[in-house]
């Protein structure tokens, strides 16, 4: 069972420069969701997607689009990359809200260094 | 605001038992959460309470006091394979998880 699946693991981006961070899921969930991961600090929700084909801002949005054109994938873009952007990215999923359970199934993160 | 607060790291003793303390000030309550962080690893979830009392897991044990706005994690018999963070999180009255910074635990022999 692969559960969540992030790509790539790690990345060294130059100021300006733009990619995307795709995360898969094959535990047919519902909700995903994008965090950062900064030293210090908790975990802060970027942008997040109750199903396929929708999005909404989290905590964090500006500098990030997300897209979630099929059910399983759910793509974290960053436009013009900053140096603030240098974190750890951890995609998760739920099957439903996860009001019922608080269980958050987590991908194993992807650092990302903006020079 | 809203403000979780967990101590930043603690040490213990391997056999030993340690607690690890979050307080919380969120808008509402709907939950607290426990998820254990191995360096370099995802977060995996261990323990949800939304309920005042103590939740027993194994070796790994939470309770909750909503009115004092506190938690604790409580983790018996320690095993080197417990060094980790610990992050707790509360679901504010929007259902938005509020993350702490984690409690990194270092166990020695």
């Amino acid at each position: 069972n692969a559960g969540v699946t992030q790509t790539p693991k790690f990345r060294v981006l130059k100021t300006g420069q733009s990619m995307t961070l795709l995360c898969a899921q094959d535990m047919n969930h519902e909700y995903m969701y994008w965090y950062r991961q900064d030293p210090g600090m908790g975990l802060r929700l970027i942008h997040y997607s109750v199903g396929e084909g929708t999005t909404a801002k989290g905590e964090v949005p500006d500098g990030y689009n997300v897209s979630r054109l099929k059910k399983q994938n759910f793509l974290l873009g960053l436009e013009s990359a900053a140096p603030s952007q240098t974190s750890v990215y951890f995609c998760a999923s739920t099957k439903n809200d996860y009001r019922d359970t608080g269980e958050l199934f987590f991908g194993e993160g992807s650092r990302l260094t903006v020079l | 605001g809203q403000n979780i607060d967990q101590p930043t790291e603690m040490t213990a003793t391997e056999g030993a038992i340690v607690q690890i303390n979050c307080t919380y000030q969120t808008s509402g309550f709907n939950g607290l959460f426990w998820y254990q962080q191995h360096a370099g690893e995802a977060p995996t979830f261990l323990s949800y309470n939304v309920l005042d009392g103590l939740e027993e897991k194994g070796r790994f044990s939470s309770f909750l006091s909503r009115s004092k706005g506190y938690s604790y994690l409580l983790l018996k018999e320690l095993q080197m394979k417990d060094s980790a963070s610990y992050l707790c999180a509360v679901m504010d009255s929007n259902y938005q998880l509020i993350w702490g910074a984690g409690t990194k635990l270092i166990i020695k022999p």
